[in-house]
């Protein structure tokens, strides 16, 4: 079964950085698109990258251009987003997601906490 | 990229059928069959309902059912059940290859 597991979050001060990392299991992971999602406390999902199934191809939102980088290594499969210039508005949970056969999300991690504050 | 619009809220009783929509523009829900619907518990990763438009993943009951017309799209829950309540998030792919969430639902059981 697809199991996506979420790492690398915790307590980081504004301006700083910090990288999530996501293990993909379960599945042929190079043959699959994947996504990033965060959840601020209370609030609703908001979408943040997708890259392809070949890491050639990235999309982000405009909230995160410019300062989230988002990566993949077929060879382990696993997944990252790298955050920089981290702020409070960033504090939320992060979910690693795996495209479905296309154009939507199938399966989702548990998330990780990120919580950018001083 | 402002979110697509949903009701902050949706009631019904046990048994009923009831709808929740999604707004979105022509660029988005209007344009592209490509919105999916999940389904969120307190505390928990959100869950996959429906993908482009009106599709079921295997094990998602057929109370569950998805349309679209223009630039809404709607999920309807037949039948409710005690554990359909939860928060339901539309999403759309967008012209900008990117995509985006609704604002969400909350479902409640009376």
């Amino acid at each position: 079964q697809v199991q996506l597991v979420e790492s690398g979050g915790g307590v980081v001060q504004p301006g700083t950085s910090l990288r999530l990392s996501c293990a993909a299991s379960g599945f042929p992971f190079r043959t699959y698109g994947m996504q990033w999602v965060r959840q601020a406390p209370g609030k609703g999902l908001e979408w943040l990258t997708v890259i392809s199934n070949d890491g050639r191809i990235r999309y982000y939102a405009d909230s995160v251009k410019g300062r989230f980088t988002v990566s993949r290594d077929n060879s382990e499969n696993m997944v990252f987003l790298q955050m920089n210039s981290l702020r409070a508005e960033d504090t939320a949970v992060y979910y690693c997601a795996k495209e479905g056969t296309w154009l939507h999300i199938d399966h989702w991690g548990q998330g990780t906490l990120v919580t950018v504050s001083s | 990229q402002s979110a697509l619009t949903q009701p902050a809220s949706v009631s019904g009783s046990p048994g009923q059928s009831i709808t929740i929509s999604c707004t979105g523009t022509s660029r988005d829900v209007g344009g592209y069959n490509y919105v999916s619907w999940y389904q969120q518990y307190p505390g928990k990763a959100p869950k996959l309902m429906i993908y482009d438009v009106s599709n079921r993943p295997s094990g998602v009951s057929n109370r569950f059912s998805g349309s679209k017309s223009g630039n809404t799209a709607s999920l309807t829950i037949s039948g409710l059940q005690a554990d359909d309540e939860a928060v339901y998030y539309c999403s759309s792919y967008t012209y900008t290859s990117t995509y985006l969430f609704g604002t969400g639902t909350e479902v409640t059981v009376v």
